[in-house]
C-alpha cells in the first residue's frame, strides 16, 4: 500500500524559511516522479512543484519560482521542500503528492495526509 | 495558461445520479483531464482521467458508479447512485507544457451536497 507521510509544517514568520518532508513507502519511491500541491485554507488546490524520478527534470509554480526548493533523496525515498522568503500567501496545507509516471508531470494517484504551513508574525 | 472551470456546487437526492463539468479554455479544448474527490478535512484522492474523445481510466478502488464522459471542451464526472460518502468537494485538474513549462492546473472545485 501507498503511503506518503508529510512532516515539517509549522508556524513561521514572514521572511522565514521552513523544510517540509515526505516519507515514501509501499512503492518504488526512485520509478515515481513526485510534486508538492497546496492548499489555502478554503480553498482551492495550487500545484507547487514537481520532480521527476531521477531528480533530473524539476518545475515550479511561478508563485513559488525563486524561494522554493524540490528535492528528493532517494536512498531515503523522502521528498522535500525548501521554502524560503516566506509569504503569508504561502499559509497553506501542503501535501506531498505521487505521479503516475517517471519522467513527466501526469497526474496524482496517491497523496499524502498534508501538513499545515502558517506564516504570520 | 490553460483555465478549468467548474460550478461551485451541486446537489442531487439520496441515490441519484449527478453530473459534475470541468470546462477547458477553448485552446486547450482536446487536453486530458483528471478528477479528484476530497472528504471533508481529508486529502484529495484520484479518481479517474477523461480524455478528450470521452475514454476515462479510474484509479484503483473506484467503484463502477463513478463514470467519465466528455463533449467538445467539457469533461464529467457522473456519479450514480449517490450515497452520503459521495459528499465531497471534486477537483478537475490538467497537466500542460507551454513553452518548455511544465505545470499543473486545478479547477475550482464543485462542492456536492446529498440530500
Amino acid at each position: 500500500e501507498v503511503q506518503l507521510v508529510e512532516s515539517g509544517g509549522g508556524l513561521v514568520q514572514p521572511g522565514g524559511s521552513l523544510r517540509l518532508s515526505c516519507a515514501a513507502s509501499g512503492f518504488t519511491f526512485s520509478s515515481f516522479a513526485m510534486s508538492w500541491v497546496r492548499q489555502a485554507p478554503g480553498k482551492g488546490l495550487e500545484w507547487v512543484s514537481f520532480i521527476s524520478g531521477s531528480g533530473t527534470n524539476i518545475h515550479y509554480a511561478d508563485s513559488v519560482k525563486g524561494r522554493f526548493t524540490i528535492s528528493r533523496d532517494n536512498s531515503k525515498n523522502t521528498l522535500y521542500l525548501q521554502m524560503n522568503s516566506l509569504r503569508a500567501e504561502d499559509t497553506a496545507v501542503y501535501y506531498c503528492a505521487k505521479d503516475e509516471t517517471a519522467g513527466g508531470l501526469s497526474s496524482f494517484d496517491s497523496w499524502g495526509q498534508g501538513t499545515l504551513v502558517t506564516v504570520s508574525s | 495558461l490553460p483555465v478549468l472551470t467548474q460550478p461551485p456546487s451541486a446537489s442531487a437526492l439520496l441515490g441519484a445520479s449527478i453530473k459534475l463539468t470541468c470546462t477547458l479554455s477553448s485552446e486547450h479544448s482536446r487536453y486530458t483531464i483528471e478528477w479528484y474527490q476530497q472528504r471533508p478535512g481529508r486529502s484529495p484522492q484520484y479518481i479517474m482521467k477523461v480524455k478528450s474523445d470521452g475514454s476515462h481510466s479510474k484509479g484503483d478502488g473506484i467503484p463502477d458508479r463513478f463514470m467519465g464522459s466528455s463533449s467538445g471542451a467539457d469533461r464529467y464526472l457522473t456519479v450514480s447512485n449517490l450515497q452520503p460518502d459521495d459528499e465531497a468537494e471534486y477537483h478537475c485538474g490538467e497537466s500542460h507544457t507551454i513553452d518548455g513549462q511544465v505545470g499543473y492546473v486545478f479547477g475550482t472545485g464543485t462542492k456536492v451536497t446529498v440530500l
